[in-house]
């Protein structure tokens, strides 16, 4: 079994400071972990994603999230918010083995930046 | 590259309808995903495809509920009759088998569905 914890439904910070957005998992085999994010009215898009190579992992839009297996956790962060940034974020899991593409959804985090 | 294509963007019917809703992938990918989302329940997988064949449609909540994909470029999620409680953003995504063996899905913008 598997699942996702976003641990902030909604996260407001003011533009120009840091951004941490939290995620825990649970899986059963060595996960696949993904962050996207959807802008109003819009599909998802893929921000970043780790597949068990480096822990570190770079993504679009000046986004960075780290694996920490010991904490079973996925944060996401990003040094200084732009107001484009402003969206829902989801933090997925993807336990891989007979669960093959079939993905586990976080609640989603709201992100809000002021100016 | 065209993305994942859906339709209709909106779509707002009575109680008791049939709603059709519409999808066409990413040229080249062999995994198709439908997926639910609502303020309570979030996003919910509803069926996905493999080279056109339905693999898992446990998250289709009840008969009233089908969807088919009678070729690699075309998917149809169908509910007749249609109730309120359907209302909801209904979400396309497409993957490749390389990159879904990873779980990377690239989705469409979705149908918001309204049923009065």
């Amino acid at each position: 079994a598997q699942s996702v914890t976003q641990l902030d439904s909604h996260v407001s910070v003011s533009e120009g400071t840091p951004v941490l957005l939290r995620c825990n998992y649970s899986s059963s085999y060595s996960p696949s972990l993904f962050w996207y994010v959807q802008h109003p009215n819009k599909g998802l898009q893929l921000l970043l994603k780790y597949t068990s190579a480096a822990t570190l992992v770079k993504g679009i839009n000046g986004f960075e999230a780290e694996f920490k297996k010991s904490e079973t956790s996925f944060h996401l962060t990003k040094p200084s918010a732009h107001m484009s940034d402003a969206a829902e974020y989801f933090c997925v899991v993807n336990a891989g083995g007979t669960s093959y593409g079939k993905l586990t959804f976080g609640q989603g985090t709201i992100l809000t930046v002021h100016p | 590259d065209a993305g994942v294509i859906q339709s209709p963007r909106h779509e707002v019917t009575e109680m008791g309808q049939e709603v059709t809703l519409r999808c066409k992938p990413i040229s080249g990918h062999d995994y198709l995903f439908w997926y639910r989302q609502t303020m309570m329940r979030g996003l919910e997988l509803l069926i996905y495809f493999n080279n056109n064949v339905p693999i898992d449609d446990s998250g289709m909540p009840e008969d009233r509920f089908s969807a088919k994909m009678p070729n690699a470029s075309f998917s149809t999620l169908k509910i007749q009759p249609s109730e309120p409680r359907d209302s909801a953003v209904y979400f396309c995504a497409s993957s490749s088998g390389r990159t879904g063996s990873t779980g990377e899905l690239f989705f469409g913008e979705g149908s918001r569905l309204t049923v009065l």
